[in-house]
This record gives structure tokens, C-alpha cells and sequence, in this order.
């Protein structure tokens, strides 16, 4: 059964901190990763990763996949209170049909 | 405006009642999906369509039901709704002619069953 994991469940930290967010995927075919952000409505897009090895990078954010051992993780440094927010990685299993498999995120909170 | 329309974003139902959820978007997208989103299990795909003609279930249809009624809109039935169908929903959309698997999602509509 495919599946995605992500750890830890939450996180509490103070603004300025650094944060590292993990997700770990089971699928019988991969064909990229996916990052959202999840405010109070809709989850919004941040990174897909397709190649193992090569950072993304959007201000404070950036993420890399291993492809070897089946991981991404999602950096966050500096943190703001407006980091604040559920991470939910996601993993594209099919070839062209985007029928993405969510884990069940990280909730983030950080504190001023 | 939104791109991806939900409607309505909070509704309160009994048990047994029939619910229906819509969503419309304006992206010009032909995939659609729904999406309910549970405290600790994240997202699940309850049922997708690739076009006007195509519907597929998804990993837990049971309960649910769709129609796609044109390309812009993608509608979700509970015929019977039950408790444990309270939960966040979200319609999305995708353009495979991106090539990305990105997903844009509607607002949600948080919908509670007693």
C-alpha cells in the first residue's frame, strides 16, 4: 500500500528558530514530491521535487528530496509567527494522472 | 475572486439528510477532484474526473457520490449522511499540461453531521 509519513505530528518553536520538517514515502512508483502549506483555508503550493540532490528554494524555505532513502525534508529558517501553518507533503505515484497521496502533516506553530 | 469556488464553506446536517457540495473553478482545468481532510489522516481522494465523461473513485468513495456536469463544475452527493462523514472537504483542480502534479485547491467546506 502506498503511503506517506511525515514527523514530527507538530512542532512549537519561537520566532527565529530553524526548522526541519520530514517526509518519508512507500509508493510503488514516484514521479515527484510535493509541498503545500495549509493556512486556515486551502493548501497552497510551495515545492515539487523531482530529482534527488537538488534544493529548492523560495526565501526562507527551501527542500530537497533522497530519493535513496525515500525522504524530502522542508527547511524553514528565521522562522515568523506567519510560518505558522500545517506542512503537507504529498507524493505523485503515477505517471501523468496527479493523483497525489497526502500525509498527514506537520502542524507548525511558532510563537513570538 | 477565487479560481476554485466551494460552496457552501460550512453547513450543518442530521443524519440521513442528503448533502450536496459544489464546486466550480475558472481555470480552464479538465481534472477535478474532492478531498476530505480529517485530524490526523490528512487529505484522502474520494472520487476524480479527468474530463466531462470520465469519473473515477478514488481510495474511500463508499457513501459518496460525484457528477460532473460540465467542465467548470464537479459536484459531491452524500445520498445518506452520516457522523462519521464530518470533516473538512476541498475541491481541486490540475493541468497535466504542466506537468508538475500541483493540485489548486478550492476554499474547503466544512461540513458536520449530528
Amino acid at each position: 500500500e502506498d503511503k506517506v509519513v511525515q514527523s514530527p505530528l507538530s512542532l512549537v518553536v519561537h520566532e527565529g528558530d530553524t526548522v526541519t520538517l520530514n517526509c518519508s514515502y512507500e509508493v510503488t512508483n514516484f514521479r515527484s514530491l510535493l509541498w503545500y502549506k495549509q493556512e486556515k483555508k486551502a493548501p497552497t503550493f510551495l515545492f515539487m521535487l523531482t530529482s534527488s540532490g537538488i534544493e529548492k528554494k523560495s526565501g526562507r524555505l527551501s527542500s530537497i528530496l533522497d530519493k535513496k532513502e525515500l525522504s524530502s525534508i522542508l527547511n524553514i529558517t528565521a522562522t515568523q509567527t506567519g510560518d505558522s501553518a500545517i506542512y503537507l507533503c504529498a507524493v505523485d505515484p503515477f505517471y501523468n494522472t496527479d493523483k497525489l497521496i497526502f500525509g498527514t502533516g506537520t502542524r507548525l506553530q511558532v510563537f513570538p | 475572486d477565487a479560481d476554485v469556488t466551494q460552496t457552501p464553506r460550512n453547513r450543518i446536517t442530521k443524519t440521513g439528510k442528503r448533502i450536496m457540495l459544489e464546486c466550480s473553478q475558472t481555470k480552464g482545468h479538465d481534472r477535478m477532484y474532492w478531498y476530505r481532510q480529517d485530524p490526523g489522516l490528512g487529505l484522502r481522494l474520494i472520487y476524480y474526473s479527468f474530463d466531462v465523461k470520465d469519473i473515477n473513485k478514488g481510495e474511500i468513495s463508499d457513501g459518496y457520490s460525484v457528477s460532473r456536469q460540465a467542465q467548470a463544475k464537479f459536484s459531491l452527493s452524500l445520498e445518506s449522511a452520516i457522523p462519521n462523514q464530518t470533516a473538512l472537504y476541498f475541491c481541486a483542480t490540475s493541468d497535466p499540461g504542466q506537468n508538475t502534479g500541483e493540485l489548486f485547491f478550492g476554499e474547503g467546506s466544512r461540513l458536520t453531521v449530528l
